[in-house]
């Protein structure tokens, strides 16, 4: 069955460090997003994208977050300056036209210290 | 905005049948999800449905939605061991799902 890949599955860095998450969402999916789930907490929103561009976004994703699809298999989010309370599960999830149902990576576990 | 509620904690015993309750807030909401996430675990869609169906059944898995009253529930049946785990429940609004806190399941012996 196809996945979402997603890569590093656990990243530590520095406070204030860039950090970029990688994820390749199945091959004919034409709608991408990103969620996160600090621990214990919801699974939150952070932004989707479609046909290159961002269709939406939440009020987490401010100007340190940033998307990117470069080569059209892989989808990308980046946090310029992290932040401690960036820490969190970072899923990656994937959808094709005309299909009811997301699928979702394993996710990256980010701990920023 | 959509605002997506569940009861936090669940415990069943082996074999019996667990129930899973979620409310939402957004009408226009087209379909409804359940998804699940193991110990360690990404997010795995278990089911879903239509906004215009009342019920639907999946092996062990009946979801029942109330549209009146928004209200979406999980049963499964002759839970096992390996059902442990959070289960969520997720609306679909335009171009996202919006998710509730997740049920914890403990299944015990």
């Amino acid at each position: 069955e196809p996945e979402v890949t997603q890569t590093p599955s656990h990243q530590v860095t520095q406070m204030g460090q860039e950090v970029i998450l990688r994820c390749v969402p199945i091959s004919n999916h034409l709608y991408f997003y990103w969620y996160r789930q600090i621990l214990g907490q919801k699974v939150e929103f952070l932004v989707s994208f479609y046909n290159n561009e961002i269709s939406e976004k939440s009020e987490i994703f401010d100007d340190q977050f940033s998307v990117e699809r470069p080569d059209g298999s892989n989808f990308t989010l980046k946090i310029r300056s992290t932040k401690l309370e960036d820490s969190a599960m970072y899923f990656c999830a994937s959808k094709g036209q005309g299909v009811y149902g997301y699928t979702f990576g394993s996710g990256t576990r980010l701990t920023v210290v | 905005g959509e605002d997506v509620e569940q009861s936090l904690f669940l415990s069943v015993r082996e074999g019996d049948s667990s129930v899973i309750n979620c409310t939402y807030t957004d009408s226009s909401s087209t379909y409804l999800y359940w998804y699940k996430q193991e110990p360690g675990a990404g997010l795995q869609l278990l089911t879903y449905i239509f906004s215009n169906m009342d019920m639907k059944q999946d092996q062990r898995l009946t979801v029942l939605l109330n549209k009146k009253d928004k209200h979406l529930s999980l049963r499964i049946a002759d839970t096992q061991t390996g059902d442990s785990a959070i289960y969520f429940c997720a609306e679909k609004g335009d171009y996202k799902l919006s998710f509730g806190a997740g049920t914890t399941v403990t299944v015990r012996a």
